[in-house]
């Protein structure tokens, strides 16, 4: 069955600490990877996706995610978390690169302590 | 470029009343998506658009969701009669084709009381 699981519900890391989010996913065929972003109030945004290539794949705000096969995970990392980064984050996959039937992990909730 | 947009932000309804939850995509976006979150729960799909047909509606939990697109622009989505099982974030994403990234709106939350 096609599934993504994220195992962390709430995360709350120190403004300036590292973090990483963890995403493991099921699927049959090789899917586009996906981490979205739902701040308070807004929209889901998208920070990265990845298909093929370098595993290690760059985002917006200064996220990378890193895909390891052997794993099937593609998790979230940021070097140094700023009180912006206060949102739910969402792992995702799907076979196409649009948002035709995304399936997605249930969110992890980052808080970050002043 | 405006983005995506769902109306209304917030609606509270009664059980058993109808409500018609609107999406207006980005300008010349063929493509359009319905999700929602129900409490709890992972954000789940529910149709595709290709203009105005429906390409995928697989994901429709029965037979009060009712979806249209009309002429190939914006979206409607009427749940009738509400049930609280239906209380929600609905979301709703256009792309320019399905191999292009899609943008989503920023959801209306659904409250059946």
């Amino acid at each position: 069955a096609q599934s993504v699981t994220q195992p962390d519900i709430h995360i709350t890391v120190s403004e300036g600490a590292s973090l990483e989010l963890r995403c493991n996913y099921s699927y049959g065929a090789t899917p586009y990877l996906f981490w979205y972003v739902q701040s308070p109030g807004q929209g889901l945004q998208l920070l990265l996706k990845y298909f093929s290539g370098d595993t290690l794949v760059q985002g917006i705000k200064g996220f990378e995610a890193e895909f390891k096969r052997s794993q099937s995970s593609f998790n979230l990392r940021k070097p140094s978390v700023h009180w912006s980064d206060a949102a739910e984050y969402f792992c995702a996959v799907a076979l196409y690169s649009s948002a035709s039937k995304i399936i997605f992990g249930s969110g992890t909730r980052l808080s970050i302590r002043p | 470029e405006a983005g995506v947009t769902q109306f209304p932000s917030h609606s509270v309804i009664e059980k058993g009343q109808t409500v018609t939850l609107r999406c207006d995509p980005i300008s010349g976006h063929d493509n359009l998506y319905w999700y929602r979150r129900v409490m709890g729960k992972e954000i789940k799909f529910l149709l595709h658009f290709v203009k105005e047909s429906k390409q995928d509606e697989s994901g429709m939990p029965n037979n009060r969701f009712l979806a249209e697109r009309t002429g190939g622009t914006y979206s409607t989505l009427k749940v009738q009669p509400a049930e609280l099982e239906d209380s929600g974030v609905y979301f709703c994403a256009s792309s320019h084709d399905r191999h292009t990234e899609a943008f989503f709106g920023q959801g209306t939350r659904l409250t059946v009381v």
